[in-house]
């Protein structure tokens, strides 16, 4: 199993371009979410999704799109990107239940806005 | 407001040593609580986790200690080694879910040899 799979790794965007961060699991997970990370400032909450064509927002919602076609993919769109969502994005996914206790990170996507 | 809010930001411990690193929240909401570690370059990986019904949870080296009427939380690593050295995060959710975590802002340990 490759697990969560993110791409690209590395992204250089000019402010004002749009793009699409791409996230896949293969574990069947209901759950997926899209965290940023910045420095001193933990993983925050960007959006996160039950199940297909199903997304709520997290804590920092705004500049962000998400949509769950499939249970596999959950891609994060900027729409016209800003230098301050320069930052490590990460796609996590779990599965639902009090049996499942894990999400599980991928390895991030590491994006700078100029 | 932050949710959670942990302590200290690093932590320089020496080999053999125990690292104690501290959480508190303000949502009584909250019922599940993990720990997240991560090296560098890499993302998050669960470490430990545990539900308010139990006040610690043990696996190897690595202790919760959990207080429900103070709201707070902490890991324990006992015997810390250089290969613990890694950013650590503590989180919270509500419905046991791990698709909406709120995290701590982290704390970086160094194990010195």
């Amino acid at each position: 199993n490759a697990g969560v799979t993110q791409t690209p790794k590395f992204q250089v965007l000019k402010t004002g371009q749009s793009m699409t961060l791409q996230c896949a699991q293969d574990m069947n997970h209901e759950y997926m979410s899209w965290y940023r990370q910045d420095p001193g400032m933990g993983l925050r909450l960007i959006h996160y999704s039950v199940g297909a064509g199903i997304t709520d927002q997290g804590e920092v919602p705004n500049g962000y799109n998400v949509s769950r076609s499939t249970t596999e993919d959950f891609p994060l769109r900027l729409l016209s990107a800003a230098p301050s969502q320069t930052s490590v994005y990460f796609c996590a996914s779990g599965g639902l239940g009090r049996g499942h206790t894990e999400a599980f990170f991928g390895q991030g996507t590491r994006l700078t806005v100029v | 407001q932050q949710q959670v809010k942990q302590s200290p930001q690093s932590l320089i411990v020496q080999k053999g040593g125990i690292s104690i690193i501290n959480c508190a929240y303000e949502n009584t909401a909250f019922d599940y609580f993990p720990w997240y570690q991560q090296f560098p370059g890499k993302g998050p990986a669960l470490l430990i986790a545990i539900r308010p019904d139990v006040s610690e949870k043990k696996e190897g080296r690595f202790t919760i200690s959990f207080n429900k009427s103070a709201k707070q939380f902490s890991l324990h690593i006992m015997d810390s080694q250089p290969g613990d050295s890694a950013t650590y995060f503590c989180a919270a959710s509500i419905g046991g879910s791990q698709g909406n975590l709120i995290f701590g802002k982290g704390t970086k340990l160094s194990v010195k040899p």
